[in-house]
């Protein structure tokens, strides 16, 4: 069965930075790509990022202008997203997702976590 | 980056009922679209990819077509498992986007 398990979110002062992870089991890891996605207190779901499953490949959501960096670590099965200079607009539960296809470079998420809050305020 | 339109907000319907929800890409995404479920206080569930496959394990209730650029969630008939908030997403191209969402109630 896929778990996925994100971790890492709490109150940040605007400008500051965060690290989420995200533990993945039940799977073969580094064989799928992974994506973020958050939805805001109350509205909708924003695709944030996708990492293929060597790590090389990265995309974004334009909204984001850099801040926000994907990696992976397959040895140890887990997903992150540093996040920097962040803003209030940033606060939303954040979700870690396995990609539907093996191998691919990109394609629905299937599978999702539960999810890590993220609160940017002073 | 594509934008998904999707259409109505919200919906009232009854158990029973035949409803429908559209998303429209503002440019060609081939088939790359898909459908989620979300419930309060639960993740999304994946309903339907690449615009008309229907997921494991999901309802047949629940298919997904497309006409011309429109793409089109179908519920052929309510059950009360139904009521939540669904969405189009499409996978096309990075970035990906997801639509405004529907909330349908009854």
């Amino acid at each position: 069965e896929v778990q996925l398990v994100e971790s890492g979110g709490g109150v940040v002062q605007p400008g500051g930075s965060l690290r989420l992870s995200c533990a993945a089991s039940g799977f073969t890891f580094d064989d799928f790509a992974m994506h973020w996605v958050r939805q805001a207190p109350g509205k909708g779901l924003e695709w944030v990022s996708l990492i293929n499953g060597g790590g090389i490949s990265k995309s974004y959501a334009d909204s984001l202008r850099g801040r926000f960096t994907v990696s992976r670590d397959n040895s140890k099965n887990s997903l992150f997203l540093q996040m920097n200079n962040l803003r209030p607009e940033d606060s939303a539960l954040y979700y870690c997702a396995k990609d539907r296809l093996r191998y691919a470079s990109g394609t629905s998420p299937e599978s999702w976590g539960q999810g890590t809050l993220v609160t940017v305020s002073s | 980056a594509i934008q998904m339109t999707q259409s109505p907000s919200s919906l009232s319907a009854s158990v029973g009922a035949r409803v429908t929800i559209t998303c429209r890409p503002s440019e060609a995404v081939g088939n790359a679209v898909a459908w989620y479920q979300q419930k309060p206080n639960s993740a999304p569930k994946l309903l339907i990819y690449t615009a008309t496959t229907l997921q494991s394990g999901v309802p047949s209730r629940f298919s997904g077509s497309s006409s011309g650029r429109d793409f089109t969630l179908t519920i052929s008939s309510l059950h009360p498992d139904d009521f939540a908030t669904y969405y189009c997403l499409h996978d096309y191209s990075f970035p990906f986007t997801f639509g405004q969402g529907t909330k349908l109630e009854i």
